[in-house]
């Protein structure tokens, strides 16, 4: 079976303040793990992806998350939160040997307080 | 790279009334092709996805259905609408373990 769970569902931050968005998943198969953001009113945007190359995988405006086989987890972290972080974030799993059938997260809603 | 229309953006429809929602693709071959829905403050679920023509696995049981009538096209349906549909439709291809593509969306109100 596959499924993902982002163990938060609302996070907030102060603005500079570090962010951590938890991801762990559950495949029978070598899985690739990817973040999604969704801001209000817009489409989906691809943040990083994990396809069994280096465990630590950098994406855009700084974010960046760590695949843990041992722990099935993929958590999404960043330094130093920005007022345009505030969106929702989707944690997805997906594997070959699973016809790449994808298993999203429930989502984590960021709020940035100034 | 890859392009997805999706049509129409917005729809607003009466309980009962029947629903066909459209999903092109260009700029690829042969793509997995998904139907998604987010329901007003829940996550993103697969409704339909299909790794070829005429091939269309459901995820969950509900009013609705799935047709792939041509390669990069994917049609979302259904005969008679509930207000449980009401929500926000994505259409997405790709998958194969790289990046999708999704399409703008469609915000549904069943009234």
């Amino acid at each position: 079976a596959q499924s993902v769970t982002q163990l938060d569902s609302h996070v907030s931050v102060s603005e500079g303040t570090p962010v951590l968005l938890r991801c762990n998943y559950s495949s029978s198969y070598s899985p690739s793990l990817f973040w999604y953001v969704q801001h209000p009113n817009k489409g989906l945007q691809l943040l990083l992806k994990y396809t069994s190359a280096a465990t630590l995988v950098k994406g855009i405006n700084g974010f960046e998350a760590e695949f843990k086989k041992s722990e099935t987890s993929f958590h999404l972290t960043k330094p130093s939160a920005h007022m345009s972080d505030a969106a929702e974030y989707f944690c997805v799993v997906t594997a070959r040997s699973n016809d790449y059938k994808l298993s999203f997260g429930a989502g984590t809603t960021v709020t940035v307080r100034a | 790279s890859q392009t997805i229309h999706q049509w129409p953006a917005t729809l607003v429809q009466p309980v009962g009334s029947p629903l066909s929602l459209e999903c092109t693709v260009e700029g690829t071959s042969n793509p997995n092709l998904y139907w998604y829905r987010q329901a007003a403050g829940r996550g993103l679920q697969l409704l339909f996805y299909s790794v070829g023509i005429g091939q269309i696995s459901s995820e969950v049981p509900q009013n609705l259905s799935a047709s792939r009538p041509q390669d990069r096209q994917f049609i979302l349906s259904s005969k008679k609408l509930l207000l449980s549909d009401s929500g926000f439709y994505l259409c997405a291809c790709g998958g194969r373990g790289e990046k999708l593509f999704f399409g703008s969306g469609t915000q549904l109100s069943v009234l």
